[in-house]
């Protein structure tokens, strides 16, 4: 099975900070028809997940372009510029491109 | 608006069954494709099984490949997950989740339906 390592496992931030998570796959996330099938959700406390990233770096709708999905191949990394209260909780990544479809284990965002 | 409404859970034995449901409102049901996931407390995220529009595609997690099956009735909006022989590690949060056009796997989720095996 692909495995997805997320670091770091918890992140501390001050709201206004830039947060950073990354997200690295075992194999390569590249399909054979040329898509990456790499996905992001936040799951907010209490709450269901919810999507905000999917094919690396589109935006899902609704999602405040403060986040910014990136890389390739291996590498991936969520990036939430300017941290609003409203972006704490977990965030997972998520691949579909071998199968099992696999989650990261998690990063945790929390305020500093 | 889009909603998923999970229901059916509850505590059981183990090597027991039970049978999840999920209503579906707000979309055309029968052009999507639909996802179980599950939560253990406390714990992350695993995929658990998907069930094509049509029902001609359906995958399980290797974890519960031959004792759980997903199904869906079109005519009821309704999405199914009938498990049997559970175990102590079936016991997590379910949630309904329904496959996006174009890209995403699950672009919409249910609140989630508790399942506890123990004895």
């Amino acid at each position: 099975d692909v495995v997805l390592t997320q670091t770091p496992v918890s992140l501390s931030v001050t709201l206004g900070d830039q947060a950073s998570i990354s997200c690295r796959s075992s194999q390569s996330l590249e399909y054979s028809d040329g898509y990456t099938y790499l996905e992001w959700y936040l799951q907010k406390p209490g709450q269901s997940p919810q999507l905000l990233i999917y094919g690396v770096s589109n935006r899902f709708s609704g999602v405040p372009d403060r986040f910014i999905g990136s890389g390739s191949g291996t590498d991936f990394t969520l990036k939430i510029s300017r941290v609003e209260p409203e972006d704490l909780g977990v965030y997972y990544c998520f691949q579909a491109t071998h199968d099992p479809h696999t989650f990261g284990a998690g990063t945790k965002l929390e305020l500093k | 608006e889009v909603q998923l409404v999970e229901s059916g859970g509850g505590l059981v034995q183990p090597g027991r069954s039970l049978k999840l449901s999920c209503v579906a409102s707000g979309f055309t049901f029968s052009n999507y494709g639909m996802n179980w996931i599950r939560q253990a407390p406390g714990k992350g995220l695993e995929w658990v099984a998907y069930i094509s529009s049509g029902s001609s595609y359906i995958y399980y997690a290797e974890t519960v490949k031959g004792r759980f099956t997903i199904s869906r009735d079109n005519a009821k909006n309704t999405l199914y997950l009938q498990m049997t022989s559970l175990r102590s590690e079936d016991t997590a949060l379910y949630y309904c989740a329904r496959q996006g056009y174009g890209g995403p796997s699950f672009d919409y989720w249910g609140q989630g339906v508790m399942v506890t095996v123990s004895s």
